[in-house]
């Protein structure tokens, strides 16, 4: 069993639709990042979280420590927001990381 | 743009050669972090440096090293390269020691042949 898991796997929404990804762990971690990888190839970070709630622009990112489980929730999705979106924790103990394998959105017009 | 550059964006070269991939982080990040990602592996973090001394390791071979200059560029050297070394390769840089946000660089598409 991955030590990060994602899902969905593949995403398809139409536009405006309201996005949920998620993420769940099963190791210790101080931190953990949503990074979107656009077509092209080229990864932006979306957000870095080791508690509570933030939200950027239409983007919102929750995480439960308890739980071991991490939302990203995209709002009045758009046909740029299509992308893998990827889940990243960074250990506790030693600040390796470990990735999941990625969300693959698509938002149609 | 990230403000991290990596280069070159395109290597193809063959098996059992070395190369040396390149990265210039953000002005005044220390950090400097080096992941892989491989269609059947997916990402995986390789090597963090921090003011040029080794900070974290991840899943890095012992034919591949890494290091962090004075002037806080970083170089990832692969060496006897295998077909499954075929890859992006991305640099990633943040201001902190710690857990903190990167910002990654655009990638170096490694092919072996």
């Amino acid at each position: 069993k991955n030590e990060v898991e994602q899902s969905p796997q593949n995403l398809t929404a139409q536009e405006g639709e309201f996005i949920t990804i998620n993420c769940s762990y099963s190791v210790g971690i101080s931190a953990l990042h949503w990074l979107q990888q656009h077509p092209g190839g080229g990864i932006v970070s979306l957000f870095m979280l080791s508690s509570g709630k933030k939200k950027h622009g239409r983007l919102i990112a929750t995480i439960n420590i308890q739980e071991k489980h991490s939302s990203l929730h995209i709002t009045a999705s758009h046909p740029r927001d299509s992308a893998v979106y990827i889940c990243a924790v960074r250990l506790y103990n030693n600040n390796d990381m470990r990735f999941g394998a990625g969300t693959r959105l698509t938002v149609k017009p | 743009d990230s403000g991290v550059t990596q280069t070159p964006k395109h290597l193809i070269t063959a098996t059992g050669q070395r190369v040396t991939l390149r990265c210039s982080p953000r002005s005044g990040d220390l950090s400097v972090y080096w992941y892989q990602q491989s269609l059947d592996q997916g990402l995986q973090f390789l090597i963090q440096y921090y003011n040029g001394e080794e900070r974290a390791k991840g899943n890095i071979l012992e034919r591949f090293s890494a290091q962090q200059f004075p002037d806080l560029h970083s170089e990832l050297n692969l060496s006897s390269l295998e077909l499954g070394d075929s890859a992006l390769y991305f640099c990633a840089s943040s201001s902190s020691r710690a857990v903190s946000e990167a910002f990654f660089g655009q990638g170096t598409r490694l092919t072996v042949v």
